[in-house]
């Protein structure tokens, strides 16, 4: 049983589609981030939420935008999906606790391709 | 402006020898320093931090070597296995207030048996 999970495990889809991510946890944390992995870029941080009211962009968050819906839910969504937001996604989480020094249990990915 | 930068990019390294992976940094606020390790097909995982209070960290055949004064701090792999073989990652972030990590672009390493 995950503690994280992302939906859909794949997707390919068309130039032009809005494409909604999603990830959902049983960590009971209140941190969730969403990252990119592209090959030779390693992870790159798009948007990441401290709690559910807040909303922080990452280094690479043109193209994309996030929804926090409860604090085990945090969904990334692409408008317009483009050819190169073809990667692999990761959601991960975290808990804001001293003792845990921030250490992010990552999902299993979501790989998409866009056409 | 790449925060951490991790080289070499792959490795090949021999069953039984020691793999080495190296990552320096300029942000002196950062104080804390994981490795994450990754296998084909799935996310990431912490494998071993440290804190710059200490110069060197050790669990099992991993240890984090960590040179403050030269902002730099590397991921030694001793008796090398085929099992070893995976992505790594450093990383670094300022404590647990601020919390997001900043990435290394990852070292793809294969042990040869």
């Amino acid at each position: 049983d995950a503690d994280v999970t992302q939906t859909p495990r794949n997707r390919i889809t068309k130039t032009g589609k809005r494409i909604m991510l999603e990830c959902s946890q049983t960590k009971g944390h209140d941190r969730m981030y969403w990252y990119r992995q592209d090959p030779g870029l390693g992870l790159r941080l798009i948007y990441y939420s401290f709690d559910v009211k807040d909303i922080n962009k990452g280094e690479i968050s043109d193209g994309y935008s996030v929804s926090r819906q409860a604090q085990a839910k945090f969904s990334l969504s692409l408008e317009s999906a483009i050819p190169n937001q073809t990667a692999l996604y990761f959601c991960a989480t975290s808990d804001s606790s001293y003792s845990s020094y921030n250490e992010q249990f990552f999902g299993p990915g979501t790989r998409l391709t866009v056409l | 402006q790449q925060q951490v930068k991790q080289s070499p990019q792959s490795l090949i390294v021999q069953k039984g020898g020691i793999s080495i992976i190296n990552c320096a940094y300029e942000n002196t606020a950062f104080d804390y320093f994981p490795w994450y390790q990754q296998f084909p097909g799935k996310g990431p995982a912490l494998l071993i931090a440290i804190r710059p209070d200490v110069s060197e960290k050790k669990e099992g055949r991993f240890t984090i070597s960590f040179n403050k004064s030269a902002k730099q701090f590397s991921l030694h792999i001793m008796d090398s296995q085929p099992g070893d073989s995976a992505t790594y990652f450093c990383a670094a972030s300022r404590g647990s207030t601020l919390g997001r990590l900043y990435f290394g672009r990852g070292t793809q390493l294969t042990v040869w048996p």
